[in-house]
């Protein structure tokens, strides 16, 4: 595998459910982030985390929680989560230094019923 | 304010043709970076090109080019000789760095299609 990979890249689930995104990089890079993408909006950066810190949290409701056991794989756990948070979510990686562009997965398409 | 704004919401170009993308961010940081992404129907976010704000010269990426006017606040990507592959949203992104915390703003896109 290379790059950012996502999984699952589909995923329906109950407001009663809980379940976890995963992201893995194989980059070798230090720094890790969620975002998510709703329909007609910018991105919205969730989470960061710089060698398995996390360095952000940008207002996200505490139905998500984050992991980063380590600097190449990161989670997202979901639970008791609502309708309006049907969106793609996003994981990226970067060297974290300001010229280094970050690199994107193809992103897990979450629905909820 | 937004610190990104991208005031195109679609274009329509033919093939072979140049476009240009607008964008227009807002900072008082003087250290600063500017991307641009694509995003195909694929979901998939792919880096195209990037700026700093020290960089003399606009940058360039093969058919993609930046026209970076610091003064005015812009950073419109170029797309030369456009071909079909083209076809999909485009993110102007500004990375800020505050505390030692990066932070990437992306704008609400452009969706850019390519008439045969």
């Amino acid at each position: 595998e290379t790059g950012v990979t996502q999984t699952p890249r589909h995923l329906v689930m109950g407001m009663t459910n809980k379940k976890s995104l995963k992201c893995e990089q194989h980059l070798g890079h230090n720094a890790m982030y969620w975002y998510k993408q709703s329909a007609k909006k910018p991105l919205e950066l969730m989470f960061v985390y710089n060698f398995k810190e996390q360095t952000e949290n940008n207002s996200v409701p505490s139905r998500f929680s984050p992991e980063c056991p380590n600097s190449s794989h990161l989670f997202l756990h979901l639970h008791t989560l609502q309708p309006e948070d049907s969106a793609l979510y996003l994981c990226a990686s970067s060297q974290g230094s300001r010229d280094n562009e970050q690199f994107f997965g193809p992103g897990t398409r979450l629905t909820v019923l | 304010a937004q610190k990104i704004t991208q005031t195109q919401p679609g274009m329509f170009v033919q093939e072979k043709e140049a476009v240009t993308l607008d964008c227009t961010y807002d900072t008082s940081d003087p250290s600063y970076g500017l991307f641009w992404y694509k995003q195909p129907s694929s979901g998939e976010m792919i880096f195209l090109i990037y700026q700093g704000s020290y960089d003399q010269q606009n940058a360039t990426e093969g058919r993609y080019s930046l026209n970076f006017q610091k003064a005015r606040k812009s950073a419109n990507l170029v797309i030369s000789a456009s071909q079909l592959g083209d076809s999909a949203m485009y993110f102007c992104a500004m990375r800020e760095v505050n505390f030692g915390n990066e932070k990437l703003t992306f704008g609400t896109g452009t969706r850019l299609t390519i008439i045969p």
